[in-house]
């Protein structure tokens, strides 16, 4: 079947740290990869997106690199601000019966970053 | 347009009590999916429809939920005799196909509290 595993959180960094925050999948077919970030209150925003095997998403500083030998999609950023403190969510997408491209989730991983 | 609009945003209700969300999707996105996510984890896909034809269910929706799409443009998602189990946030998303790819826009969620 298909399935998301991300890394657990919190990730606790300090401002202008390194982040990495780890993705792997596995799925049937060839699936589109996407990051979503979720702010408190708020809904789901799509952050990058890649579509096939070494495509690089990238949005906001964020980057992230279709690997499909070792079935991954990490999330980078090379310097975090206290505004990205958020939580991350993994995604894939197949297509699936009628037409449908249904999204996968991971667990989600709530980033927090110190001033 | 200004985006995936859902009401209403919070409902408190009763156990056993019957509740109605409803999702408006950007106006030329024909493809409409919904989503659950209870605390601290991913969102879970629940039901796509592609115009008003509802073509996909997941075993999630069981015969207390029911959800429509009149003439293809909003929906409704309706939960029966409602369980504590049902409180979580209800997500919609839209979207369309462009390139054979399908990239889902969300809105801000209704959250459900069952007391």
């Amino acid at each position: 079947g298909n399935s998301v595993t991300q890394m657990e959180g919190p990730v606790t960094l300090s401002e202008e740290a390194f982040l990495t925050i780890n993705c792997t999948y596995t799925a049937t077919g060839y699936p589109s990869l996407f990051w979503y970030v979720q702010y408190p209150g708020e809904g789901l925003q799509l952050l990058l997106k890649a579509t096939k095997a070494d495509d690089k998403g990238s949005n906001k500083g964020f980057e992230a690199t279709y690997r499909k030998e070792t079935t991954s999609f990490h999330l980078e950023k090379g310097s975090v601000q206290v505004s990205d403190s958020a939580v991350y969510f993994c995604a894939l997408s197949v297509l699936s019966g009628d037409s449908s491209y249904k999204l996968i989730f991971g667990s989600g991983t709530r980033l927090l970053v110190r001033p | 347009d200004t985006g995936v609009s859902q009401d209403p945003r919070h409902k408190i209700t009763k156990r056993g009590q019957n509740v109605t969300f409803r999702c408006d999707p950007i106006s030329e996105h024909n493809r409409l999916y919904w989503y659950r996510q209870t605390l601290g984890q991913g969102p879970e896909f629940l039901t796509y429809f592609q115009n008003e034809a509802q073509l996909e269910k997941s075993r999630l929706l069981s015969d207390r939920f029911s959800a429509e799409r009149p003439k293809g443009s909003f929906s409704t998602l309706e939960i029966q005799r409602t369980e504590q189990g049902d409180s979580a946030m209800y997500l919609c998303a839209s979207s369309f196909m462009t390139s054979g790819r399908d990239e889902q826009y969300f809105g801000p969620g209704t959250r459900l509290t069952v007391t």
